[in-house]
């Protein structure tokens, strides 16, 4: 296993497009976190799933932010109608924890940086 | 609201030195964990050491360790024995459900 891995690396789009984060964890993992980090800052948390089900989701996760993870493996994250606002690293993150408290350790992708122009 | 603070934008180290890098956080739970994180340049985030806040002893991790001290809701990450790999951007995390991070201290290795 390699951990987990994130495609595209990089995006750049022009603003209004819509753009879709693909992110593959950690086979044995059953959760899946996503973050966002610009520039100078720590990552910010925007939603997870365990399994298939989305069990939170941030404030920061917008109407035009949608996110999936149809099977229980690999998860999607899509931003509609882009706004130069949304330019970040968008981190993908997973953990094998089981029970209701998340006492797991999250391991990082390398991240997919969004540029809006 | 949790919060985590790190007052500590820069720091630098000369190699073989120690250096210690601060974080403080705000809560009111009673179970959570604390994390430091190291992000190298243009390189994925990678687990430092992590801390059970139930957990009286220190954890290390090789030449990283932690000084924990609940009651002033303080973490700071002691790096022993610089080298120049240790260069990176440090976060430091607080979980109770989610993980929240501070805004990072870059740190410097000087040969």
């Amino acid at each position: 296993d390699t951990g987990v891995s994130q495609d595209p690396r990089h995006k750049i789009t022009k603003r209004g497009q819509n753009v879709t984060f693909r992110c593959d964890p950690i086979s044995e993992h059953n959760r899946l976190y996503w973050y966002r980090q610009t520039l100078g800052q720590g990552p910010e948390f925007l939603t997870y799933f365990q399994n298939e089900a989305q069990l939170e989701k941030s404030r920061l996760l917008s109407d035009r932010f949608s996110a999936e993870r149809p099977k229980g493996s690999f998860s999607t994250l899509e931003i509609q109608r882009t706004e130069q606002g949304d330019s970040a690293m968008y981190l993908c993150a997973s953990s094998g924890g089981t029970g209701g408290f998340p006492t797991d350790t999250q391991y990082f992708g390398p991240g997919t940086r969004l540029t809006v122009l | 609201a949790q919060t985590v603070t790190q007052s500590q934008p820069e720091m630098s180290v000369q190699e073989a030195e120690t250096v210690t890098l601060s974080c403080t956080y705000d809560t009111s739970e009673s179970d959570y964990y604390l994390f430091w994180y190291k992000q190298p340049p243009s390189r994925q985030m990678i687990l430092v050491i992590r801390q059970e806040a139930y957990k009286q002893q220190n954890a290390t991790e090789n030449r990283f360790s932690v000084n924990f001290q609940k009651a002033a809701k303080s973490f700071s990450l002691k790096i022993s024995d610089s080298q120049l790999g240790d260069a990176a951007m440090y976060f430091c995390a607080y979980r109770a459900n989610n993980l929240f991070f501070g805004t990072g201290t870059r740190l410097t290795v000087i040969p």
